[in-house]
Formats: C-alpha cells, sequence, structure tokens
C-alpha cells in the first residue's frame, strides 16, 4: 500500500513568506507527527496529533508555526513569515493507533525548505 | 538531560565487509532504543528496536543490533554490507519523561567503496 507522502518536495522561499507544506498519512492511522531535521542533525520533535486533534505542539520553535489535521487525515503545517533559520528537511510520520513510543512510526520523504 | 551520540559522523566501507555503527545513550533507567535508515530521497526506516528480553537484536535488511546495558550502548552491525546499503543512520531513544518523543543521534553516513 502506499505510504506517507509530502508535498512538495523542495520549496524555497524569500525571507518573510508564508509556506504551507502538506503531509498524506498512511490511511488509517491515528497518529500523524511532524519532525524538523536541520542539515546534519537527527529529527526533532514539533507537534503531534491524534485523528484531527493536535494533543502536543510543545516542539513548534515559534508562533510563526501552525499545524493543522482537521479531518484526522491530511495535516498541514505551516510556517509564517519564515526565517532563515527555518531552512530544514519537515518530516511527517504516522503510526497505525496512539502515541506509545511501541508503535511504528513511518515517515514520508520530507519536505526540504531553504530560506533565502 | 538525556542523549543520544553517534560518535562517527561518516563512516566507509568496502563491499562485503562487516560494518558496526556506534550509538551510546545517556538515560537513567533501561531505554526503549531504535535503529532507523534514511536513504537519499526517501523517507526514514525503522530498522530494529528494543524494548526488553534478549540483548541481540534481529532486524531487516540483515541487521542487528546489541544492547549492552554497562556500556550504555545499542551498536549496529551487519556482516557483510551491499552497496544499497549507503545511507545515513539514526540511533534513537524512547524519551524518558514522554512515552511517545524520541531523542534522535545525530546520524553517521555509511559510503560503501566497490
Amino acid at each position: 500500500g502506499a505510504g506517507v507522502s509530502q508535498s512538495p518536495r523542495y520549496k524555497v522561499a524569500k525571507r518573510g513568506q508564508d509556506v504551507a507544506l502538506r503531509c498524506d498519512p498512511i490511511s488509517g492511522h491515528v497518529s500523524l507527527f511532524w519532525y524538523q531535521q536541520a542539515l546534519g542533525q537527527g529529527p526533532e520533535f514539533l507537534t503531534y496529533f491524534q485523528n484531527e486533534a493536535q494533543l502536543d505542539k510543545s516542539g513548534l520553535p515559534s508562533d510563526r508555526f501552525f499545524a493543522e489535521r482537521p479531518e484526522g487525515s491530511v495535516s498541514t503545517l505551516k510556517i509564517q513569515r519564515t526565517q532563515q533559520e527555518d531552512s530544514a528537511v519537515y518530516l511527517c510520520a504516522s503510526s497505525l493507533r496512539d502515541r506509545r513510543i511501541q508503535e511504528t512510526q513511518y515517515f514520508g520523504p520530507g519536505t526540504r525548505l531553504l530560506v533565502l | 538531560a538525556q542523549s543520544v551520540t553517534q560518535p562517527d559522523i561518516h563512516i566507509t566501507v568496502s563491499e562485503g565487509a562487516s560494518l558496526e555503527l556506534r550509538c551510546n545513550y545517556s538515560y537513567g533507567a533501561t531505554p526503549y532504543l531504535f535503529w532507523y535508515v534514511q536513504s537519499p530521497g526517501q523517507g526514514l526506516q525503522l530498522l530494529l528496536k528494543y524494548f526488553s528480553g534478549d540483548t541481540l537484536v534481529q532486524g531487516i535488511k540483515g541487521f542487528e543490533a546489541e544492547f549492552k546495558r554497562s556500556q550504555s550502548s545499542f551498536n549496529l552491525r551487519k556482516p557483510s554490507v551491499h552497496w544499497s546499503d549507503a545511507a545515513e543512520y539514526f540511533c534513537a531513544v524512547g524519551a524518558p519523561d514522554s512515552n511517545y518523543q524520541l531523542i534522535w543521534g545525530a546520524g553517521t553516513k555509511l559510503i560503501i567503496k566497490p
């Protein structure tokens, strides 16, 4: 079956622009995660959804970052007034059930964002 | 603070040679431990995980890892690497104050010499 997909795969934005990154999780997966991966680093947690509810947004670096999953499937990560430090790969992952660590997370290929 | 260290940024091995990627963690109790692989243009894929029990864990693609509590290590091994194993490998630890957040190492890039 289809895995997690993300679009666009690459995004170049001018500083100050708003961007929207899309994640299509595996169909039927309850949990959805967003991560930020800086160059040469491992992923860092941004936010977590269980169905349409955003249960944890503790990793969002500023109020310029906003995520939603209105119907419990597709999710969008929006970054307003982008800054150069936002340049990173944004990863989406989904898991079948709850967010317990025992549940395997399936990752998308990521969106590489470059802010000039 | 809890942390994960992958001491090697890059490792180069010849095709057919054995491989060991190092992972050390800092955590007070027995953590949940994971190895993921990230191939170019692909998402992170789970290779194997350790929660409890037998300290030698078998994973996909012929990989295995051994949990050594005394050394706070969870090293990844493969007896004979293939060119298709060239990728970046990440070790991750289950965060102690959260039952779902992972703490990730910085990754080790594996380069295969023909």
